[in-house]
């Protein structure tokens, strides 16, 4: 039974472009969650999609925006990317009826 | 405004020894608590949860405790082994909430 998996693993990209990252739910797992880990931090919440609809949203602006599909995988789409953005992207599934969130490896994105 | 505080960044217990780290909250409306625990490269790996409704909660050589009148909650490792050296993060959730607030760590390293 595989586990959240996302793509790609790394990424480099300049100030300005926009970036597409990808994830997979955990097998049977109906919602999809976002966080951004900076360096020596927590991971912050950026939103959660379920039903295809963004449910909840943290203190991110309109820049970061989320798609999820029919088959429950989610993107997370960045533009005009700040070097700020530089961070660890992690997703998260889960069931709508549960607390618990399990977590893929991460993108680890760089902006130069 | 930091709702979830791990006030040790860093701390290292002998081989076979007891680990306690230690989480507060701020926020009287948080209803879930989770410990997840982070190797370099990797996700955040589900540990131990524990319910508002509860004081404790046990499995196998982890043990989370929770004081509600003092914002606090512990997770206790014993005995603990080299495989345990990791980051460790506590997070919580409101109820019927779909994020997950997170401190910033605490790196447990083993002394075998």
């Amino acid at each position: 039974d595989a586990g959240v998996t996302q793509s790609p693993t790394h990424l480099i990209k300049t100030r300005g472009q926009q970036v597409t990252l990808r994830c997979s739910p955990k097998s049977g797992h109906d919602t999809v969650s976002w966080y951004q880990q900076a360096l020596g931090q927590g991971p912050q919440f950026i939103f959660q999609y379920y039903e295809e609809e963004e449910r909840q949203r943290g203190n991110f602006p309109d820049r970061f925006s989320g798609h999820q599909f029919p088959n429950y995988s989610s993107e997370l789409n960045v533009n005009a990317l700040l070097l700020g953005d530089s961070a660890l992207y992690l997703c998260a599934s889960s069931l709508t009826t549960d607390y618990e969130q399990y977590f893929g490896p991460g993108t680890r994105l760089t902006v130069t | 405004d930091q709702q979830v505080k791990q006030n040790s960044p860093s701390l290292s217990v002998q081989e076979g020894r007891i680990s306690i780290l230690n989480c507060d909250y701020t926020n009287s409306m948080f209803d879930y608590f989770l410990w997840y625990k982070k190797y370099p490269a990797e996700g955040p790996t589900f540990l131990i949860s524990i319910s508002s409704i509860k004081d404790k909660n046990e499995d196998g050589r982890f043990t989370v405790f929770l004081n509600k009148s003092a914002k606090h909650l512990s997770l206790h490792i014993v005995p603990s082994q080299p495989g345990d050296s990791a980051v460790y993060f506590c997070a919580a959730s409101e109820l019927g909430g779909e994020k997950l607030t997170f401190g910033t760590g605490t790196r447990l390293t083993i002394i075998p």
